[in-house]
């Protein structure tokens, strides 16, 4: 058990509907990265907030967005959903102080795995 | 930009040893990780290299050449439970790694 906390576990919702992911980093984390997998593509960043700021930008598209709260935990909400959008979306959290990785690891949770139909 | 390039499929035998190969080309540069990921699971962290050379941990090695872009996991002594996939990820100037596809490595009796 890595500590990060995501649910739900497993999403089946239909197109152009709109969901919402959410995640609890670990005990004293202040990172907190999105990641998205599907089976062509890879692990993919999306995003990533530090102590409620967002730090950096990857491949995250516009009908997606997320935010960190100020207890930490972190909401990815996902809009107009598509048949393509369907993978794990993981939540990892790091516990470097600047927000970033360094030389340290990053716990990932379990994942999400949402399922468009 | 960054780039990750890693074989896509492995396969070996229950108590060999392995070398998983990954090569990439990073801006700003700010080290190589190694997860290992089981189908369905979270990836797990096995090392972090910045440094030219062999970090050793228990049955996993990691080497980092930074001349080169390359950096390789040795896996020794396989198990059957190391059959997974096991993903490369090269840090840049934000320092977020970005992920290879990943190698999925097959351990056979």
């Amino acid at each position: 058990d890595s500590g990060v906390t995501q649910t739900p576990k497993h999403l089946i919702t239909a197109t152009g509907q709109r969901v919402t992911l959410r995640c609890s980093p670990r005990s004293g984390d202040l990172s907190v990265y999105w990641y998205q997998q599907s089976l062509d593509q890879g692990l993919q960043f999306l995003i990533q907030y530090y102590n409620g700021e967002e730090r950096a930008k990857g491949n995250i598209l516009e009908r997606f967005s997320a935010q960190q709260f100020p207890d930490l935990h972190s909401e990815l909400n996902l809009s107009s959903l598509e048949l393509g959008d369907s993978a794990l979306y993981f939540c990892a959290s790091s516990p470097h102080p600047r927000g970033n990785y360094m030389n340290t690891e990053a716990f990932f949770g379990q994942g999400t795995r949402l399922t468009v139909v | 930009g960054q780039n990750i390039d890693q074989p896509t499929e492995m396969t070996a035998t229950e108590g060999a040893i392995v070398q998983i190969n990954c090569t990439y080309q990073t801006s700003g540069f700010n080290g190589l990780f190694w997860y290992q990921q089981h189908a369905g699971e979270a990836p797990t962290f096995l090392s972090y290299n910045v440094l030219d050379g062999l970090e050793e941990k228990g049955r996993f090695s990691s080497f980092l050449s930074r001349s080169k872009g390359y950096s390789y996991l040795l896996l020794k002594e396989l198990q059957m439970k190391d059959s997974a996939s096991y993903l490369c990820a090269s840090a840049g100037g934000s320092y977020i790694p970005t992920f290879g596809r990943g190698t999925s490595l097959i351990v056979h009796p």
